[in-house]
Parts: structure tokens; sequence; C-alpha cells
């Protein structure tokens, strides 16, 4: 089982829908949770950071964080055509501090 | 502005031939770390380092070598270049070992024929 997983896609949604995107994780011990997002041939950025249960929303978006499934999701509202890019799941074990990264979701937001 | 920078942006060589890829930052980091992304396995990390000179060996050392001589600067370094270590490379640093978000450098293209 690999420690993060991802969907690769790619996930296709229409302009100005919800795109939903998720992770799953297999230490127990991870303690902070992050989605970036890139852009094919850029480094990754930010756009959201999770540390407890329950939903965070920054904007259009939303993390949504379920510890005791193991799971973490990234909600995109209004889905814009320059949202679509890959976007990565990353997690933070507790015990090794160490940042393990997904392979990424390919979103693609069509017109 | 609060940056990680690396160069070179792309680079090709040959094999064996020696070549060093800068990294530094200007936010008082403690941690850095080396990535490679390569199509289907995602970012993997190659060396990584909590302060100046303490490193450390992430999941794909091996052909890599880093140092950690000052804060802000964090030098991969491969000293026999093979064509498998084609790669997608990315400089990244954090405030601390915990809790942070990474902030990344542009990356840095290398192909070794």
């Amino acid at each position: 089982q690999k420690e993060v997983e991802q969907n690769s896609g790619p996930l296709s949604v229409p302009e100005g829908a919800i795109a939903s995107l998720n992770c799953t994780y297999s230490d127990r011990g991870s303690q902070s949770f992050f989605w970036y997002r890139q852009y094919s041939g850029k480094s990754p950025e930010l756009i959201m950071s999770i540390y407890s249960n329950g939903d965070k929303e920054d904007g259009r978006f939303t993390a949504q964080l379920n510890k005791a499934s193991q799971y973490v999701s990234l909600l995109i509202r209004d889905s814009q055509p320059s949202d679509s890019a890959t976007y990565l799941c990353a997690v933070r074990s507790y015990n090794t501090d160490k940042l393990i990264f997904g392979t990424g979701t390919r979103l693609q937001v069509f017109p | 502005e609060a940056q990680v920078t690396q160069n070179p942006r792309y680079l090709i060589t040959v094999t064996g031939k020696k070549l060093t890829v800068t990294c530094s930052q200007n936010m008082n980091h403690e941690y850095m770390s080396w990535y490679r992304q390569d199509p289907g396995l995602g970012l993997r990390q190659i060396y990584y380092s909590m302060n100046v000179e303490v490193t450390d060996k992430g999941d794909v050392p091996e052909g890599y070598k880093v140092s950690r001589k000052e804060k802000r600067n964090f030098p991969l370094i491969l000293e026999s270049p093979s064509p498998n270590q084609t790669s997608l490379y990315f400089c990244a640093s954090t405030r601390d070992r915990r809790n942070t978000e990474a902030f990344f450098g542009q990356g840095t293209r290398l192909t070794v024929v």
C-alpha cells in the first residue's frame, strides 16, 4: 500500500461545477496535511493546509480531514479553466517528520 | 520577497560529468529538501537537512550528494550522472520540521545523455 494515495485522473468537470479531489494515507500518526497545485512544468504551490478533523474553507477551496478514516479531500467550488492543474496531496508524519506526497490528481476544467 | 531559488533551470549534460544544482532560500528556514519528480512516481525525497551541517538520506539518495555549510544554501551534487537521473528536480524549504508547509524552488529539468 502506498503511503499517500490519489487517483491520477484526469478528473474532468465543467466550468462552474464543484471538483472533488480525494486522498488517503496509511500512517495513523500523521498530523499535518497539505494540498498543493502544480501546473505543468512548474513548481508545486501550497493552496491549503489542514491539521484537525473537519472542514477548512479558504475562498473557493475547502479541505476536509477525517483522521479516523485516514482521508483528506479538497473541494473546489465554481471551478474555472485556470484551475486545470495537477493537485498533490502531502502528508507529514508526526513520527518521522517526513513529508510524503501522493502522485497527484490531474484536474481538467472545460468551458 | 520570500523565495527559494534554484539554478540552473535547465541542464543537459553527458554521462559521468559532475554537476551541481544550487538552491538558496531567503526565509531563514531550518529545514531544506531535495526532491525528484518523475511521471507516475510523484515527488520523491532525495536528501534533507534539518540545519547547518545536518543532512540525511531521503527515499532515493543513490547517486547524489548534498552539503549544508550555510543555512540558506543546500546544493545537490551529482558526482557521476547517469541517464536514469534524468528528471525534474525541486528544492524545498520549511521553517522547521513540523506542521509547516514547504516552499518550492522553480525546478531544474536535468537531462543526462
